[in-house]
């Protein structure tokens, strides 16, 4: 399995702008999770989705932010519009079960100036 | 507020010798423990973990300690090699919490030759 995958691994965009990130988890996992990571605040969970549902979107920090799963092998993070305090590495990570062991993508580093 | 706390940035060590990493924790309905090691552009990877019935888990050179009274853990490697050069996180998860997993700062080891 090729695990997780994240496009697109960097991103720069201006202020006002749509961003759309994308992941494709590890095939059989039911379980995805979004992260955020900044050096202030390390890793943060944005949003949690199971058996394509979202479960816990306590994390996602506000209106600009949205997550869809639309089927168990692609799920999309969505900022509208960005601006310069997004700019940090975005994780997306999944599991299978109930089992805690996260495989993680390898980030899109966003940068929005 | 933090729930999990790895109170150290950084951390050198001579190849051979043995790296400690320590990693402190709030909230007693942890119940599991995990260890991920992270590499510059890339996702963080699992390295070992450890259930809160145990007090010790080990994995070739990667032990991991669990003292429940203190809410300490640490990982233990030795012999400490410069591939070990790495972010690692500590991260927490509770029966009751969905299976999140709260994750520490992190700390950054160099392994010198």
């Amino acid at each position: 399995d090729a695990g997780v995958i994240q496009s697109p691994r960097h991103e720069v965009t201006e202020m006002g702008q749509e961003v759309t990130l994308r992941c494709k988890p590890i095939s059989g996992h039911n379980s995805l999770f979004w992260y955020r990571q900044t050096m202030m605040r390390g890793l943060e969970l944005l949003i949690y989705f199971n058996n394509n549902v979202p479960i816990d979107d306590s994390g996602m920090p506000e209106d600009r932010f949205s997550a869809k799963m639309p089927n168990a092998s692609f799920s999309t993070l969505k900022i509208q519009p960005s601006e310069p305090r997004d700019s940090a590495v975005y994780f997306c990570a999944s599991i299978f079960d109930s089992s805690v062991k996260a495989f993680f993508g390898q980030g899109t580093r966003l940068t929005v100036v | 507020d933090q729930q999990v706390k790895q109170n150290s940035p950084s951390l050198s060590v001579q190849e051979g010798r043995i790296s400690i990493l320590n990693c402190d924790y709030t909230n007693s309905m942890f119940d599991y423990f995990l260890w991920y090691k992270k590499y510059p552009a890339e996702g963080p990877t699992f390295l070992i973990s450890i259930s809160s019935i145990k007090d010790k888990n080990e994995d070739g050179r990667f032990t991991v300690f669990l003292n429940k009274s203190a809410k300490h853990l640490s990982l233990h490697i030795v012999p400490s090699q410069p591939g070990d050069s790495a972010v690692y996180f500590c991260a927490a998860s509770a029966v009751g919490n969905n299976r999140k997993l709260i994750w520490g700062l992190g700390t950054s080891l160099a392994v010198n030759p």
